[in-house]
């Protein structure tokens, strides 16, 4: 089974305090995600890498930046916190020879205060 | 412009009830996948269901259907016999294989609740 982790479920930051999160999918698939999940907004792309090294901007990338630096983990940082990022963020992944469906890990809640 | 649309928030029912959710979607493109996913209290999105563009049969899986009809653009999902288990947000979402992002744009999502 594919399997896509993140590195905490639950995240309290402080305002202006740098934020990592990590995901990890152990399948060897080429494209990541990550999205961020509001009630009433649905899920909306952040930013996606489709290869290491490799980042694309996705629809709300503002405050928000990317690392793959290795093909099975993709990084999003919150260079400055601000309390408008507290969200649920999740991560996917998706193999490139697949017929586009992404499998994702369990959420990270973070609550920016 | 890609988009999806539920226009439903919220809907609850009683155990055994069927429900339906509505899905509609915009897109240009010829060839594109559709999609439904479950998220349950725990929070991790479980895939239920790819239809291709070209295959407008609709399918049913256990007391799970799906209705696709491009003529109205729309890919609704049925609940036959609803259960408490079956209480979640859902979502459905588009992807274009022409785009080689293989991102996916979601609808809003509909949260279903089952009462026993």
């Amino acid at each position: 089974d594919v399997k896509v982790t993140q590195s905490s479920r639950y995240l309290v930051k402080r305002t202006g305090e740098k934020v990592f999160l990590e995901c990890v999918q152990d399948m060897d698939h080429e494209n990541m995600f990550w999205y961020r999940q509001d009630p009433g907004l649905g899920l909306r792309l952040i930013y996606f890498s489709y290869d290491v090294k490799m980042k694309e901007k996705g629809d709300i990338p503002e405050g928000y930046s990317v690392s793959r630096e290795k093909k099975e983990r993709f990084s999003l940082i919150l260079e400055s916190a601000s309390t408008n990022q507290t969200s649920m963020y999740l991560c996917a992944s998706v193999h490139r020879s697949s017929t586009y469906e992404q499998y994702f890990g369990p959420g990270t809640r973070l609550t920016v205060t | 412009a890609q988009k999806v649309t539920q226009a439903q928030t919220e809907i609850s029912v009683v155990e055994k009830e069927d429900v339906t959710l509505d899905c509609v979607y915009e897109t240009r493109d010829t060839t594109y996948y559709l999609f439904w996913y479950k998220q349950p209290p725990s929070g991790e999105l479980v895939f239920l269901i790819r239809r291709n563009s070209f295959d407008e049969q609709n399918e049913i899986s256990g007391r799970y259907s799906w209705n696709f009809q491009k003529s109205t653009s729309s890919f609704n999902f049925t609940i036959t016999a609803s259960q408490v288990v079956d209480s979640a947000v859902y979502f459905c979402a588009l992807s274009a294989p022409m785009d080689s992002s293989y991102k996916l744009i979601f609808g809003s999502g509909t949260r279903l609740l089952v009462r026993p």
